[in-house]
């Protein structure tokens, strides 16, 4: 069975500083992966997303990047955190199986003070 | 623009009484329409997936319909772990299976 993973769990991080928010998947091969943020009081805001090694969209222009270094790795960086990146960040994998359903991760929950 | 309305916000129901959320949605040519679960602190849970108008689905207390315009989750004789803050999101006819969601309802379900 397929299994997603985020690390770390929780993070607060300090104005200025880099993130790196992993995601890994297990299970299955060259899934179609995203980027979800979640902040309080709005809807799943899709970041960015990647059908392959390499290969990666981003839909809101932002601070953040991502990159697809594994077929089952998708890494969220940020060079300089600002206090708006703040929230709850969630990966998730496609399954093409029943119709095309997104999985998602635990999350990462992001402090930036 | 694509959008999705979830309503209400919040809803407090009595152990077992049934009760319905509404998603509405403006999507041409939608693809699909998901429902996801929702735990404090956690990620969302897959629910349901809705493809054409008039179709319905079921799991345990949950009930999923879809016309043209909106969904409804319909909860029967809801139970206190029922209780989560439950996500719509539909699926556009473009761009690599992206999803657009609802801010969601938190429902609460008092013993």
């Amino acid at each position: 069975s397929q299994t997603i993973h985020q690390w770390p769990a929780t993070l607060v991080q300090p104005v200025g500083s880099p993130l790196s928010l992993e995601c890994t998947v297990e299970g299955t091969s060259n899934p179609n992966l995203y980027w979800y943020r979640q902040a309080a009081g709005r809807g799943l805001q899709l970041l960015f997303y990647s059908v392959g090694i390499g290969q990666i969209s981003s839909e809101v222009p932002q601070n953040l990047s991502a990159s697809r270094p594994q077929d089952r790795q998708f890494i969220l960086s940020s060079k300089k955190l600002l206090l708006s990146d703040s929230g709850f960040y969630l990966c998730a994998w496609l399954s093409w199986g029943e119709g095309e359903t997104q999985y998602f991760g635990p999350g990462t929950r992001l402090l930036v003070l | 623009e694509d959008q999705v309305t979830q309503s209400p916000e919040a809803l407090r129901l009595q152990e077992g009484e049934s009760s319905s959320l509404n998603c509405s949605y403006t999507v041409s040519g939608l693809r699909g329409l998901f429902w996801y679960r929702q735990d404090p602190g956690k990620g969302p849970e897959f629910l349901f997936t809705l493809y054409s108008a008039g179709e319905e689905k079921e799991k345990e207390r949950l009930k999923a319909t879809l016309t043209k315009k909106e969904s409804f989750l319909h909860i029967t004789a809801p139970k206190p772990e029922d209780s989560a803050t439950y996500l719509c999101a539909v699926q556009p006819p473009r761009g690599a299976n992206n999803l657009f969601f609802g801010t969601g309802t938190r429902l609460t379900v008092i013993p």
